[in-house]
């Protein structure tokens, strides 16, 4: 089955600073990747995704990169804010008949004022 | 859009007691839903995949007669634990998968906080 491995698992940057979470996946079918971030006791929101069709996708100060043949990705978020801290998830899916997730172990990021 | 809600949000019962949770998709029609399994700084572990009117598909180590999964509609979705006992109490998330043109989009509910005493 697909592995997903995450790093770091923390990451403590200043305000406005960028931040960068990587992924890598064992499964070379897998070809949707969602990045999620849940806070404390809350449910994931997923904040952005990729599809194995496009190489970068970018809203606003987050943007994901998918490198298909290292089967890696990469979140990055430019000027942080307070705001940002969070855990974030990344995953990743073969699609097929049911979409089934399978997710990093996270990465807590703490963005210090 | 894309809204899911979660039932209860909090339970608390006594060992041997069973506990049912729902799940909806408030705005779309999910033609799959998810349960998830959470434990404090850990990541989400998925339980079981739920398809409307089919029998779920458990994930390895899963017991399906502890964790009951029943899919109704295409809103609608519950998890039953039966006879829970406190290693049992946990975080449960599920989710609903939205259909585009691209894919599939899986949303989280809020969450149901489970403690067995």
């Amino acid at each position: 089955g697909e592995n997903v491995e995450q790093h770091p698992s923390t990451l403590s940057v200043q305000e406005g600073d960028s931040a960068v979470i990587k992924c890598t996946y064992s499964d070379s079918a897998s070809n949707y990747f969602p990045w999620y971030k849940q806070e404390l006791g809350k449910r994931p929101q997923l904040i952005i995704d990729i599809r194995s069709n496009v190489g970068e996708k970018k809203d606003q100060r987050i943007a994901v990169t998918l490198n298909k043949t290292a089967k890696h990705f990469s979140l990055h978020i430019t000027e942080t804010q307070p705001e940002d801290s969070a855990v974030y998830f990344c995953a990743a899916s073969s699609g097929g008949s049911n979409y089934k997730l399978t997710f990093g172990k996270g990465t807590l990021l703490t963005v210090n004022p | 859009g894309a809204v899911v809600s979660q039932h209860p949000s909090w339970v608390i019962c006594k060992s041997g007691t069973s506990v049912k949770i729902e799940c909806r998709s408030l705005d779309f029609q999910a033609t799959t839903m998810f349960w998830y399994r959470q434990f404090p700084k850990q990541s989400l572990m998925l339980m079981a995949t739920s398809n409307e009117g089919s029998k779920a598909t458990y994930e390895q180590g899963v017991e399906k007669d502890k964790f009951l999964i029943n899919h109704a509609s295409l809103t609608l979705s519950t998890l039953t634990v039966t006879s829970a006992h406190p290693e049992d109490s946990s975080f449960y998330i599920c989710s609903a998968g939205l259909a585009g043109a691209l894919g599939e989009t899986q949303y989280f509910g809020p969450g149901t906080r489970l403690l067995v005493l």
